[in-house]
């Protein structure tokens, strides 16, 4: 099977930069995905990493160990619209199904 | 492009009575899937499909059903509603269901049984 573990809660200012960790257990690695959810909103995909390595998207970059099953989303020059919840997800055992971890919620405060 | 579309955005039930969700996407993906999120949690997969007429369960699947006849539609039914259902549902697809693919999700159905 799979889990994942995050922060409950991450509280920053606006305009700084905020890190929000994940790590993994999985028998199959297939990649680990960074989504977004605004409260009584639908999850967007925010990025993907397959290799080790930051992967850059405008203000948002994501990061993967594969050796240390770890990865972390990275926020920069954080707006008010950034609040939200922040879930990573890997790919199934069976490389066919999602298992996202229990999310974290990002506060931004002026 | 509608993009993935789910029916109804509430719903109220009363234990023991059965519905069906509704999720239609229009981009000819192959991979669909259903979740429940409960409040202050993640999403957990309930069922998912590859493609018409295949369909697989997911972590929590008991107390549901689905059916994939075809690529665009992928209803979710409850058999017997039980309070412990009460949860919103999002419907997800993606071109393959393969890694990396980006799921994108339908705006999901709000569920209170009492």
């Amino acid at each position: 099977g799979q889990s994942l573990e995050q922060p409950s809660e991450v509280t920053a200012v606006e305009g700084a930069i905020v890190q929000i960790n994940c790590t993994y257990q999985t028998s199959g690695f297939y990649g680990l995905s960074w989504y977004q959810q605004h409260d009584g909103g639908a999850p967007t995909f925010l990025s993907y990493n397959a290799l080790d390595g930051l992967e850059e998207t405008g203000r948002f970059s994501s990061f993967l160990s594969r050796s240390d099953s770890y990865g972390y989303l990275l926020l920069q020059e954080l707006q008010m619209k950034d609040s939200a919840s922040y879930f990573c997800a890997v790919m199934g055992d069976y490389g066919q199904n999602f298992v996202f971890g229990p999310g974290t919620r990002l506060s931004v405060l002026p | 492009n509608a993009g993935v579309t789910q029916t109804p955005k509430f719903q109220v039930l009363k234990t023991g009575q059965s519905m069906t969700l509704q999720c239609a996407q229009d981009m000819n993906h192959e991979y669909m899937s259903w979740y429940r999120q409960d409040p202050g949690m993640g999403l957990r997969l309930i069922h998912y499909s590859v493609g018409a007429g295949i369909t697989d369960q997911g972590e929590v699947p008991n107390g549901y059903n689905v059916s994939r006849s075809t690529t665009e539609d992928f209803p979710l039914r409850l058999l017997s509603a039980a309070p412990s259902q009460t949860s919103v549902y999002f419907c997800a697809s993606s071109y393959s269901g393969g890694r990396g693919d980006t799921q994108y999700f339908g705006p999901g159905t709000r569920l209170t049984v009492l």
